[in-house]
């Protein structure tokens, strides 16, 4: 199974600043990769697929990159809804396979 | 709008059965393809399980292929999850998921969840 390691573990950052996320998988999975958002309590939601897509309502402050083995979510300034864990996910291999996650918590 | 029901969760004794459903409305749902996903409690993410609306192929995790069955009634627009065998470690929150468009295995809508507990 394709192994995808989520950095840093924790990210510290105060409102207003950039974010960036980190996902590095253990073979290319082409663009075929997607960013979550779970908030405390709640479903997780898709922010971004195939690598660089936004789904439907999401912020433009949120931008994803990357292909290959190494992927990028960008926050571009952080608003005090934005503080949650962050997943990535790879659908070109089965089975399909999580992150670890990064926690992006208030400094 | 989308929505999904999961129900079926409970403690269950290690080697017992139980069978999630999860009830959708608010779209096509013979043509989504749909999953499973768990988190264990203070855990992250982790993909169980997955059907195709086509054809009703179906995908398992290494972790529970041979113990979880996942099958699908589209005239019912319902999404089961047969978990056989159960062990400690199938303790999680199981969500039932959409995909994001009729061709994608991303998980575009999210249930709540229903709990699982495996203890004796």
């Amino acid at each position: 199974e394709i192994v995808l390691t989520q950095s840093p573990a924790t990210l510290s950052l105060s409102p207003g600043e950039r974010a960036t996320l980190s996902c590095r998988a253990g073979q290319s999975v082409s663009s075929n990769l997607a960013w979550y958002q779970q908030k405390p309590g709640q479903a997780p939601r898709l922010l971004i697929y195939d690598a660089s897509n936004r789904a439907t309502g999401i912020p433009a402050r949120f931008s994803g990159s990357g292909s290959g083995t190494d992927f990028t979510l960008t926050i571009s300034s952080l608003e005090p809804e934005d503080f949650a864990v962050y997943y990535c996910q790879q659908r070109i291999n089965w089975p399909l396979t999580f992150g670890g996650g990064t926690k992006v918590e208030i400094k | 709008e989308v929505h999904l029901l999961e129900s079926g969760g409970g403690l269950v004794q290690p080697g017992g059965s139980l069978r999630l459903s999860c009830a959708a409305s608010g779209f096509t749902f013979s043509s989504y393809a749909m999953s499973w996903v768990r988190q264990a409690p203070g855990k992250g993410l982790e993909w169980v399980s997955a059907i195709s609306g086509s054809d009703s192929s179906t995908y398992y995790a290494d972790s529970v292929k041979g113990r979880f069955t996942i099958s699908r009634d589209n005239s019912k627009n319902t999404l089961n999850l047969q978990m056989n065998s159960l062990r400690d470690e199938d303790t999680a929150l199981y969500y039932c998921a959409k995909g994001a468009s009729t061709s994608s295995w991303y998980e575009g809508h999210w249930g709540q969840g229903t709990l699982v507990t495996v203890s004796s």
